[in-house]
């Protein structure tokens, strides 16, 4: 199975700030016959279910602020608050779906200073 | 609109046998992979099952292969996980989830339900 590893396990950021979070797979995510990364990040507030940001390591869902940025390949990826709001309050989570089973990260936590 | 509803959560002994229904609507079903994934309260996610749009393809975790079955009815827009011999450690909230992919693989998940709560404790 292909491990991810999230870091931070929680950050926080003052209002306004930068927030980055780190995602690390124990194998390579990138398919060599579409040249995409197959990486996806998820944002979970309080009782409620995940929702999709980004996809193919760098596309924003529709509807996504621009303040939300994916980067990254191969095995090393990073989520990017560009400037912190205070609705951003919640846990990310990053998957692949390179190969089943489909594993998420263990979750990084964002809040406050 | 899109809709993902699950149900057939509750209460059940160790053991014990639960069957998890995911109702869809608002999209074309037979065109989607469907996913389960699950949250132990507190905890992070861990995906757990998909099924291919005409049903031909599974895939599990390896926690849960050999006890869950995941199976789909596209004239009832529906998908199913059958979860036997269930243990303290699947008490969780089950989420369905569609994937955002059309073709043919399955991805992301666009649109999530709101998860069923599984407790199994004696």
């Amino acid at each position: 199975d292909i491990v991810m590893t999230q870091s931070p396990d929680s950050l926080a950021v003052s209002l306004g700030e930068r927030a980055t979070i780190n995602c690390k797979s124990s194998q390579s995510v990138l398919d060599s016959s579409n040249k995409r990364n197959h990486l996806v990040w998820y944002q979970q507030k309080p009782g409620q279910p995940p929702k999709l940001l980004i996809y193919w390591a760098s596309t924003r869902e529709s509807g996504v602020p621009d303040r939300f940025s994916g980067s990254g390949s191969g095995t090393d990826f990073a989520l990017t608050i560009s400037s912190l709001q205070a609705e951003d309050v919640a846990v990310y989570y990053c998957q692949q779906y390179f190969r089943a089973p489909l594993t998420f990260g263990g979750g990084t936590k964002v809040e406050i200073k | 609109e899109v809709l993902v509803v699950e149900s057939g959560g509750g209460l059940v002994q160790p053991g014990g046998s639960l069957r998890l229904s995911c109702e869809a609507s608002g999209f074309t079903f037979g065109s989607c992979w469907m996913t389960w994934v699950r949250q132990t309260p507190g905890k992070g996610l861990e995906w757990v099952a998909n099924i291919k749009a005409d049903g031909s393809i599974t895939n599990y975790v390896g926690s849960v292969r050999g006890r869950f079955t995941i199976s789909r009815d596209n004239a009832k827009n529906s998908v199913y996980l059958q979860m036997n011999s269930l243990r303290v450690e699947d008490t969780a909230v089950y989420y369905c989830a569609r994937s955002g992919r059309r073709d043919g693989y399955d991805g992301w998940l666009d649109r999530w339900g709101q998860g069923t709560l599984v407790t199994v404790s004696s």
